[in-house]
């Protein structure tokens, strides 16, 4: 199974400024690489995939990059909306996708 | 932000099953791959299975292997899912999400059933 580790566990930002979140796989996967941003009692929602490809809908302000191991997610400006948990995920070892233990954004 | 349409939260005794449904909006039920997952208190997010609401076929985690059935009925655009003998560690947060193509990601999520299980 490939482990993924994602830090901080809790990143406390100002709304404007820059939230830079980081994904650790324990080995490679490629760009098979997505992430998902999780409000609590709401579904769970797509914002990158294929490591640094925006999901439908998803604001200019969330990028991703990275291969291979490791993986950045960026949000710029932080606006009140993105105060969430954010997981990344590896789809490349098919069907044992795993997860992140996840990044709280929270108020500073 | 389309999404799946969930179950009701359930309270289960050891050793009992659980049953959760999914419900796809319009024309997205055939359309895509449907997944289950869980997340228990502090821990990731878990796959568990899926099925292939088009033609019913269907793949689970080895971990689940006799425990889980995930079923459809593509008349209602609706996927359910099974999981019997249940033990105090499957309390969690039972998913439903889409994916557009076999191993993709996730691109539509239910918004979560709990199921807490008691002795």
């Amino acid at each position: 199974e490939i482990v993924m580790t994602q830090s901080p566990a809790t990143l406390s930002v100002s709304p404007g400024e820059r939230a830079t979140l980081s994904c650790r796989a324990s080995r490679s996967v490629s760009t098979n690489l997505a992430w998902y941003q999780h409000k609590p009692g709401q579904a769970p929602r797509l914002l990158i995939y294929e490591a640094s490809t925006r999901s439908t809908g998803i604001p200019a302000r969330f990028s991703g990059r990275g291969s291979g191991t490791e993986f950045t997610l960026i949000i710029t400006s932080l606006q009140s909306e993105d105060f969430a948990v954010y997981y990344c995920q590896q789809y490349n070892d098919w069907p044992l996708v795993t997860f992140g233990g996840g990044t709280k954004v929270d108020f500073k | 932000q389309m999404q799946l349409a969930q179950s009701g939260a359930e309270v289960k005794t050891t050793g009992s099953s659980m049953s959760v449904s999914c419900k796809a909006p319009g024309n997205t039920f055939t359309s895509r791959y449907l997944h289950w997952l869980r997340q228990a208190p502090g821990q990731p997010f878990e796959w568990m299975g899926w099925i292939v609401p088009f033609n019913g076929n269907t793949d689970h985690a080895q971990k689940f292997q006799d425990r889980v059935t995930i079923t459809r009925d593509r008349s209602m655009r609706t996927a359910y899912l099974q999981l019997s003998s249940l033990r105090a560690e499957d309390t969690a947060m039972y998913y439903c999400a889409g994916s557009s193509s076999a191993e993709g990601a996730f691109d539509i999520w239910g918004q979560g059933t709990m199921v807490t299980v008691f002795s």
